[in-house]
């Protein structure tokens, strides 16, 4: 399989408990994101990472999200003391490097992963 | 501040008839704008870029600065167009390679 791969691809828990979220971008992929998709919400941007590094983690809602990124591969994001309003889809996308360390401008999505906090 | 707004949230159309969906922007800067489509079951990809100045499954889109538009048109629409469409703005220009995603239009062509 050549596309991102998320897992897991449906996650259910109770309020208050914490969530890995992992995603796995496509080998050489060097830029990573996360977008979180809620019901008429489109796609609100939480963070992106360079490499392992994160120049823009501005959309993180609050201090519960976090994510990292090691090797300049797999990803995971995490969300501490889930509240409802966490539920949404998450999604992953990578994007290949460009010329002079730009990116190409085309971003590869995985299916997501829906988080469903009761 | 950087925001793309999709004003329509669903927009019906029957086969064969023109369709534009629309997309304005507000970014300081140069930016570079994409519409993405997701169809059902499916991942969300890539439909056009605005540099890239091509036609793909029969929809173009043009930049307009004055405006800061960029709609989506296509002018015979056909079933399998129905999907979830949303407009990117990227700042990449300026060396900023978060993407700012609008709200997604989901079109619905009729038969």
């Amino acid at each position: 399989g050549a596309g991102v791969s998320q897992s897991p691809s449906n996650k259910v828990t109770e309020k208050g408990k914490d969530v890995e979220l992992r995603c796995d971008p496509i080998s050489g992929h060097t830029a990573l994101y996360w977008y979180r998709q809620s019901l008429g919400q489109g796609l609100e941007f939480l963070i992106y990472f360079q490499g392992n590094s994160a120049p823009d983690k501005s959309g993180l809602p609050s201090d519960r999200f976090s994510a990292e990124r090691t090797g300049g591969s797999v990803s995971t994001l995490t969300i501490q003391r889930t509240q409802q309003e966490d539920s949404a889809v998450y999604l992953c996308a990578s994007s290949p490097p460009g010329l002079a360390g730009t990116n190409t401008g085309e971003l590869f999505f995985g299916e997501g992963s829906r988080l469903t906090v009761l | 501040a950087q925001r793309v707004t999709q004003p329509e949230k669903l927009l019906s159309v029957f086969k064969g008839a023109p369709v534009e969906l629309k997309c304005n922007y507000s970014y300081s800067g140069s930016p570079e704008l994409f519409w993405y489509v997701q169809y059902s079951r499916q991942r969300l990809q890539l439909l056009l870029r605005h540099i890239s100045r091509e036609s793909i499954k029969g929809f173009t889109a043009d930049l307009n600065k004055g405006e800061t538009s960029f709609h989506l048109k296509k002018p015979f629409a056909q079933e399998e167009d129905s999907a979830m469409y949303y407009c990117a703005l990227s700042g990449q220009a300026s060396g900023t390679y978060k993407y700012i995603f609008g709200t997604g239009t989901r079109l619905k062509v009729l038969a």
